[in-house]
């Protein structure tokens, strides 16, 4: 089992539609939870972090449930622009490093 | 825009060949990384550095090589590339502090080739 688990995709969805994925980690110590995004043959970019209480930002929002150890992503009225791999992305252990998922790719279709 | 630069962005090369990946950022970050990628596969750690003098190896065992002897250089080194080489190499930078605070800012990657 991938210590950050993630459905690969690929998503389809119509411009205007909401999406959701979700992510689910195998320690439950975990501490510290990203989405980033990651384009065609680009560089991953911060999308935003996630934080226990939940947390939106514009037309995004993250979701953390510590107890089923599993964080969400819902777009929302999605734009073509929003067409990349989203990357579920866990400070697993408390150090220094990031466990990276698979990503889930999203293609919004005009 | 990160300030994080990788050169070359694509290299082709015959087997047996010395390969040095550069990586540099002006962002005055301690942190730096390197990480490995397949095409459609998730990215693993293969290297990383707290700071001047202190390299690690990641969770995926790579037969390259790192240094870190000033603060903005983070070079990766292949004494003999192999076809199994074959990948993306990402280089990344954070700040010191709280690690989960610290965003990772990547370079645009170096796409190796190992004929």
């Amino acid at each position: 089992r991938k210590e950050v688990e993630q459905d690969p995709g690929p998503f389809n969805v119509p411009e205007g539609a909401t999406v959701a994925f979700n992510c689910t980690y195998s320690n439950s110590a975990s501490q510290s939870f990203f989405w980033y995004r990651q384009d065609c043959r680009k560089e991953p970019k911060l999308l935003m972090s996630v934080y226990s209480s939940g947390n939106e930002d514009g037309r995004f929002t993250a979701q953390l449930n510590r107890a089923s150890q599993y964080i969400s992503l819902l777009i929302r009225d999605s734009k073509l622009s929003d067409s990349a791999t989203y990357l579920c992305v866990v400070n697993l252990f408390g150090n220094e490093k990031l466990t990276f998922g698979t990503g889930t790719r999203l293609t919004i279709i005009p | 825009e990160a300030d994080i630069y990788q050169t070359p962005r694509y290299l082709v090369i015959g087997t047996g060949k010395k390969i040095t990946l550069e990586c540099s950022q002006t962002m005055g970050h301690d942190k730096m990384y390197w990480y490995q990628q397949d095409p459609g596969m998730e990215l693993h750690l293969i290297h990383y550095s707290y700071g001047v003098n202190s390299t690690e190896k990641g969770d995926l065992s790579s037969e390259s090589t790192v240094s870190r002897i000033r603060t903005e250089h983070f070079p990766l080194t292949l004494e003999s590339a192999r076809p199994s080489h074959t990948s993306q190499y990402l280089c990344a930078s954070s700040e010191s502090g709280l690690a989960e605070n610290n965003e990772q800012f990547f370079g645009p990657g170096t796409r190796l080739t190992v004929l």
